[in-house]
């Protein structure tokens, strides 16, 4: 199966900064490759699908891009409920699986 | 709106077995793929099943395939996860979630139900 490896575990910033997340995948995923957010005690959400297309109502300030094995997370400019851990996760290759998670926390 | 209800978490003994449930509302349910995926506690993420619109293409995890069993029922809008034969290491949250049809991320999830195996 693919394996997702995410860069860094912990991102400590602060609100306003410009956030970057990375996401390697141990072979090729083409650009099938998503972003999801989950909040403390939430469920995930859809953030990014096929390795640019933001979901509907995600603000602009969410975007991805990359192909094959390595893929980014952008976040513009923090907003106070960005703060979250952020899953990638792979549809090219049965099974699907996702990444080990980047905690975004308030430095 | 968009709503996924899980229900039928609970704690249950090694070898023993639960049924899980999600209810569908607010999109045509029958038009989408759906999953089961779980959480350990302090975990990420593992997919965990995969059933398609008509019910007729199934998929497991390799950790769970042989004891858990996905199903749905497009006209009462529900999808299902029997588990048996349950251990310690399924001990997770279960989250159902959709996928638009042909696709495989999930643009809907549930809040989620937590299964506790302990004796």
């Amino acid at each position: 199966e693919i394996v997702l490896t995410q860069s860094p575990a912990t991102l400590s910033l602060s609100p306003g900064e410009r956030a970057t997340l990375s996401c390697r995948a141990s072979q090729s995923v083409s650009s099938y490759l998503a972003w999801y957010q989950q909040n403390l005690g939430q469920a995930p959400r859809l953030l990014i699908y096929d390795t640019s297309n933001r979901a509907t109502g995600i603000p602009a300030r969410f975007s991805g891009r990359g192909s094959g094995t390595d893929f980014t997370l952008t976040i513009s400019s923090l907003e106070p409920e960005d703060f979250a851990v952020y899953f990638c996760q792979q549809r090219s290759n049965w099974p699907p699986t996702f990444g080990g998670g980047t905690k975004v926390e308030i430095k | 709106q968009v709503q996924l209800v899980e229900s039928g978490g609970g704690l249950v003994k090694p070898g023993g077995s639960l049924r899980l449930s999600c209810a569908a509302s607010g999109f045509i349910f029958s038009d989408y793929y759906m999953s089961w995926i779980r959480q350990a506690p302090g975990k990420g993420l593992e997919w965990v099943s995969f059933i398609n619109t008509s019910g007729d293409t199934i998929y497991y995890a390799d950790s769970v395939k042989g004891r858990f069993t996905i199903s749905r029922d497009n006209a009462k809008n529900s999808l299902y996860l029997q588990m048996n034969s349950l251990r310690a290491e399924d001990t997770a949250v279960y989250y159902c979630a959709s996928s638009p049809f042909g696709e495989l991320f999930y643009n809907y999830w549930g809040q989620g139900t937590l299964v506790t195996v302990s004796s």
